[in-house]
């Protein structure tokens, strides 16, 4: 069965720093990788999504993330954070199939933004 | 296009009553996911169509739990019977292949 581990909760940052949220994931075939982010009450905003080809892939709101197969990796990293990027982040994997039984995420890292 | 649409937003019912969610997909999308999430986790699938067929059921969508998605397009989840375990945010995405789900903002159900 698929699984993503988060290892850290709560990650503070001070604002202007750079950022690098952790992401492992376990997946017998080629995974499909994504990163949201949720906001307090909201719904989930997808970031970027890995599938095939460039294991460095760019997202919205100047974030990236990198695929690293050896590792089972998919860290998400941004140059300088802002204080709007304080929220909830959660890395999911899907099945290679085209996400016939949806995504299995991970439980989430919560991101404080020092001033 | 608005994105994914999920009435209510917010739902206080007392335990025993049923309650239903509306989500309305992106138009073009043919798959729709019904999630719940809890507080400190990550959403937990509960269940998926394409089109009007129901593909896919997790062990978490106890018999108390139906979901619809008449002529593929908008899907109601209902619950019966509520419990205070039922408490969580209910989440709905839609998607196409290969290209990762887009969630609405769910709907907030407190059992008391």
């Amino acid at each position: 069965a698929q699984s993503v581990t988060q290892p850290d909760i709560h990650i503070t940052v001070s604002e202007g720093a750079s950022l690098e949220l952790r992401c492992n994931y376990s997946y017998g075939a080629t995974p499909y990788l994504f990163w949201y982010v949720q906001s307090p009450g909201q719904g989930l905003q997808l970031l970027l999504k890995y599938f095939s080809g460039d294991t460095l892939v760019q997202g919205i709101k100047g974030f990236e993330a990198e695929f690293k197969r050896s590792q089972s990796s998919f860290n998400l990293r941004k140059p300088s954070v802002h204080w709007s990027d304080a929220a909830e982040y959660f890395c999911a994997v899907g099945n290679s199939g085209g996400g016939a039984d949806g995504l299995t995420f991970g439980k989430g890292t919560h991101l404080i933004i020092q001033p | 296009d608005t994105g994914v649409s999920q009435d209510p937003r917010h739902k206080i019912t007392k335990r025993g009553q049923n309650v239903t969610f509306r989500c309305d997909p992106i138009s073009e999308h043919n798959r729709l996911y019904w999630y719940r999430q809890t507080l400190g986790q990550g959403p937990e699938f509960l269940t998926y169509f394409q089109n009007e067929a129901q593909l896919e059921k997790s062990r978490l969508l106890s018999d108390r739990f139906s979901a619809e998605r008449p002529k593929g397009s908008f899907s109601t989840l209902e619950i019966q019977r509520t419990e205070q375990g039922d408490s969580a945010m209910y989440l709905c995405a839609s998607s196409i292949i290969r290209d990762g789900l887009f969630f609405g903002s769910g709907t907030q159900l407190s059992v008391l």
